[in-house]
């Protein structure tokens, strides 16, 4: 079974400039997160998908913030205008339900893209 | 506020010893209780997961520990190998929600 992938896996910016993540879940997941990791810190979740419908995106920074999941399949998430504070690993995540018991809701994360801001 | 924190921070440990990682959260009613390995540059990977009637859960040389009265989990490793050498995060369901809890992680060095 193919895992979640994600691209770029690593990108350097500097402050003010775009930038978009793409993920491809794992086939047949109903559930997709976008996740922000600080060096440091645990994951922080973004948003969440349930197909293509929005879940949960009250920790996104709307205003630079911004993320799709178009045909409930792919997602890609958008940093637009980019500041410093913003340097940190994206993870994508994706789960076969969102509420699911045990093993059902485990969630499988892609490698991560490294975004650093200068 | 749910909070998952977890000690120490850091250890390193020599090739073939045991350790143990510790994880204390308040968040209550819980569902569940990961343990997650995250190899550096990579995602985190669940290891173990325990809903609050269970006390131990293994996996090949970890074992996780509940106790869900004093709401402290444990991770232990057994004979050590080099491949042990990542960050260890303790996650925590709420009952009544499907957000997340996550610890900042403990990372582990095990060396030759």
């Amino acid at each position: 079974e193919a895992g979640v992938a994600q691209s770029p896996r690593y990108k350097i910016i500097e402050k003010r400039q775009s930038v978009a993540f793409w993920c491809n879940p794992i086939s047949g997941h109903a559930t997709l997160y976008w996740y922000q990791q600080i060096l440091g810190q645990g994951p922080k979740l973004l948003i969440q998908f349930q197909n293509n419908g929005v879940v949960d995106d009250s920790q996104l920074p709307k205003d630079r913030f911004s993320a799709e999941r178009l045909k409930g399949v792919d997602s890609t998430l958008k940093i637009q205008p980019a500041k410093l504070e913003d340097s940190a690993v994206y993870l994508c995540a994706s789960s076969p339900t969102s509420g699911g018991a045990g093993w059902a809701d485990t969630q499988y994360f892609g490698p991560g893209t490294r975004l650093t801001v200068l | 506020k749910n909070q998952v924190e977890q000690s120490p921070q850091s250890l390193i440990i020599l090739e073939g010893k045991n350790c143990t990682l510790q994880c204390n959260y308040t968040v209550s009613p819980f569902s569940n209780l990961r343990w997650y390995k995250q190899d550096t540059g990579r995602g985190p990977v669940s290891l173990t997961i325990m809903t609050f009637s269970e006390n131990t859960k293994s996996n090949g040389r970890y074992t996780a520990t509940l106790d869900a009265d004093t709401k402290q989990s444990s991770l232990h490793i057994t004979a050590s190998q080099l491949s042990d050498s990542a960050s260890y995060i303790c996650v925590v369901r709420p009952a009544n929600d499907y957000k997340l809890s996550f610890g900042a992680g403990t990372t582990v060095t095990v060396r030759a």
